[in-house]
């Protein structure tokens, strides 16, 4: 079973503050991919990232970065200089080889407030 | 700029009606994902389907909701009938499966409303 745990329900920053975001996950499954979405208050959600469970290293895109640690399980992602457009929902998922197929596993999400 | 288009948007209902909801993958994809968002369960997979053929579904109440994909441009998710608890934004997403990579690209969603 595939699980994705986002313990923070909301998260109020003041802009130009740095956040982060934690995802813990768990799977069984030795090949797995996890993501995070960002779902702005208009309702769609948007891909922002992916990664693959034999590539730890951290990347960044832009204010944008996140950190994989295999050995904790966690993929956690960190926004720079917040910005009141960063205020959304960000959802952290998982897919993993179970059963033969693929599915995309959420967290509950979190609430990011970007105030000024 | 290609996307997953669902319609309709917006659907308000009656109990005991029929709903039908729509979605239009991303041309190329093999992959199509039915998830429902409410506050209390957040986000739930109800079906996905690969080329067409459905892999899991388990997540559907087998009762009242059923998913197709008629062709490869067309998925649905049809409720019969509706009830108020299935009241919920439900999103439709697509993906180009290549080897356990499952990067799903979502619609805008259809809020459905059953009163």
């Amino acid at each position: 079973a595939q699980k994705v745990t986002q313990a923070q329900t909301e998260i109020s920053v003041v802009e130009k503050e740095d956040v982060t975001l934690d995802c813990v996950y768990e799977t069984r499954d030795t090949t797995y991919y996890l993501f995070w979405y960002k779902q702005p208050p208009s309702g769609e959600l948007v891909f922002l990232i992916r990664r693959n469970s034999f590539d730890e290293q951290n990347e960044i895109s832009g204010r944008y970065s996140w950190n994989f640690q295999k050995s904790t399980s966690s993929f956690n992602f960190t926004i720079t200089a917040s910005q009141v457009v960063d205020s959304a929902v960000y959802f952290c998922a998982l897919s993993g080889i179970t059963g033969g197929g693929n599915k995309l596993t959420f967290g509950t999400g979190t609430q990011l407030k970007v105030e000024l | 700029d290609a996307r997953v288009t669902q319609t309709p948007r917006h659907k308000v209902t009656e109990m005991g009606q029929e709903v039908t909801m729509r979605c239009q993958p991303i041309l190329g994809h093999n992959t199509v994902f039915w998830y429902r968002q409410t506050m209390m369960q957040g986000l739930e997979l109800l079906a996905y389907f690969r080329n067409r053929a459905p892999l899991d579904d388990s997540g559907m109440p087998k009762d009242r909701f059923s998913a197709e994909m008629p062709d490869a441009t067309l998925a649905t998710l049809k409720i019969q009938p509706s009830e108020p608890r299935d009241s919920a934004v439900y999103f439709c997403a697509s993906g180009l499966v290549w080897q356990a990579n499952t990067e799903a690209f979502f619609g805008q969603g259809t809020r459905l409303t059953v009163v």
